[in-house]
């Protein structure tokens, strides 16, 4: 079952922040996060295991409560660079992920 | 660079006939996944491996059936394709010891069924 991402869309512009939201209704162990562009493959952004703290690097970061099944993408001050596809992957095992929807981020100058 | 490729990138095919793309590492990991990804679904887990001869159905395994003889290479066959397989079609490898590593997903291949 796919895991539910919130909103569906995002439209900025440069330097505001946004929040994207994934949620299952099965327990986790691990949700990550990729980003692709239009055109392009999914690109690894952060992975959080159950048990782990908060990640984060430059100003993209991510938090898993594991008790709600929910993650959060913290996207802090917006470059044209952040638009894209955001995908949440949930995995109740080690074995595979399951993806959601997808978030659409457009950033405009 | 996790050395992925996936063949053929592009392909048009009639409704009925079979297809395999083929998806290729150079670096020996142990898991590969299929995916594909449509408008409004995101990616769906199709199939995946977690070493040779050994394989699992994933969310929308239906139609299509997978084959790992060798560490390096992942089949995807439809058998019989329908339009409503027409999608694009991502590889993907775990690069650890589980497949809840990060993943690295190939170009992609595009798949059209008229």
């Amino acid at each position: 079952q796919q895991p539910v991402q919130s909103p569906q869309a995002v439209i900025l512009r440069e330097g505001e922040d946004a929040v994207i939201n994934c949620s299952s209704s099965k327990a986790l162990y691990s949700v990550h996060w990729y980003r692709q562009k239009h055109g392009e493959a999914p690109v690894f952004l952060m992975i959080l295991l159950k048990g782990g703290e908060q990640k984060g690097h430059d100003k993209i970061s991510a938090s898993f409560n594991e008790k709600k099944q929910q993650s959060s993408l913290y996207l802090t001050a917006s470059q044209l660079s952040y638009s894209g596809t955001y995908f949440c992957g949930t995995g109740r095992n080690t074995d595979k992920l399951i993806f959601g929807t997808g978030t659409r981020l457009q950033v405009f100058p | 660079d996790a050395g992925i490729t996936q063949s053929p990138r592009h392909k048009v095919t009639e409704t009925g006939t079979p297809v395999t793309l083929r998806c290729h590492q150079t670096e020996n990991h142990r898991y590969m996944y299929w995916y594909r990804q449509d408008p409004g679904h995101g990616l769906r887990l199709i199939h995946y491996s977690y070493g040779v001869k050994d394989t699992d159905k994933g969310e929308v395994s239906d139609g299509y059936s997978v084959s790992r003889s060798k560490t390096e290479d992942f089949l995807l066959t439809l058998e019989s394709a329908t339009s409503s397989q027409t999608s694009v079609y991502f590889c993907a490898i775990s690069e650890g010891l589980t497949g809840a590593n990060v993943l690295t997903f190939g170009a992609g291949s595009r798949l059209t069924v008229l």
